[in-house]
């Protein structure tokens, strides 16, 4: 049990669908994460949200599009993707953005783009 | 910029055994945090110890230490009587504990593949 739960846990989509990945946390953080992760490259920070503010965005693609309804709920929206946009991704949480305070993660979801 | 160097693609070790995997890191602030993940085949990322760049003593976490010297750059992960079930990537990360405008993110280097084997 991570307290942070995604879903899908995989997902494989044509270039031009549309789909949603969720990520939920009940451990009371107010700061969530979302990371690419492809294959032999280090974690890439994709957005930052704290009190369900957006506060970075790492120069992410507008084909990829955040929402955070609540300090519980971030959702990653996807819409005409690449294929080298195939990789996982990590959603995080942490009490707040700063101090010793670890980001706790997800499992992520897999994604694959025919 | 903040950088993260794990120079070890893969480690072997023997079930029982100690295992150091390295991490050195390049950074110009005072204030700032280094964290170790484990993450197994499944994807997860999992939280393992934590050292402050102001902490004096070397953090500890069960068969987890951070062996830190602060001069050297480097924030090694030591664990002792390896199992089987330490078979996973590891992720050094470091995070500038005074900077506003990144205030949060976390570098991480590129992971070392652990293996432990019988």
């Amino acid at each position: 049990e991570t307290g942070v739960t995604q879903t899908p846990r995989h997902l494989v989509m044509g270039m031009t669908n549309k789909k949603s990945l969720k990520c939920e946390q009940h451990l009371g953080h107010n700061a969530m994460y979302w990371y690419k992760q492809s294959a032999k490259k280090p974690l890439e920070l994709m957005f930052v949200y704290n009190f369900k503010e957006q506060t970075e965005n790492n120069s992410v693609p507008s084909r990829f599009s955040p929402e955070c309804p609540n300090s519980s709920h971030l959702f990653l929206h996807l819409h005409t993707l690449q294929p080298e946009d195939s990789a996982l991704y990590l959603c995080a949480s942490s009490l707040d953005r700063g101090g010793n305070q670890p980001q706790h993660f997800g499992d992520g979801t897999r994604l694959s783009i025919l | 910029a903040q950088k993260i160097t794990q120079t070890q693609p893969g480690m072997f070790v023997q079930e029982k055994e100690a295992v150091t995997l390295d991490c050195t890191y390049d950074t110009s602030d005072q204030s700032y945090g280094l964290f170790w993940y484990k993450q197994p085949s499944s994807g997860e990322m999992i939280f393992l110890i934590y050292q402050g760049s102001y902490d004096e003593q070397n953090a500890t976490e069960g068969r987890y230490s951070l062996n830190f010297q602060k001069a050297r750059k480097s924030a090694n992960l030591v664990i002792s009587a390896s199992q089987l079930g330490d078979s996973a990537m590891y992720f050094c990360a470091m995070r500038d504990l005074d900077r506003g405008s990144t205030l949060g993110r976390l570098y991480f280097g590129r992971g070392t593949q652990l293996t432990v084997w019988p």
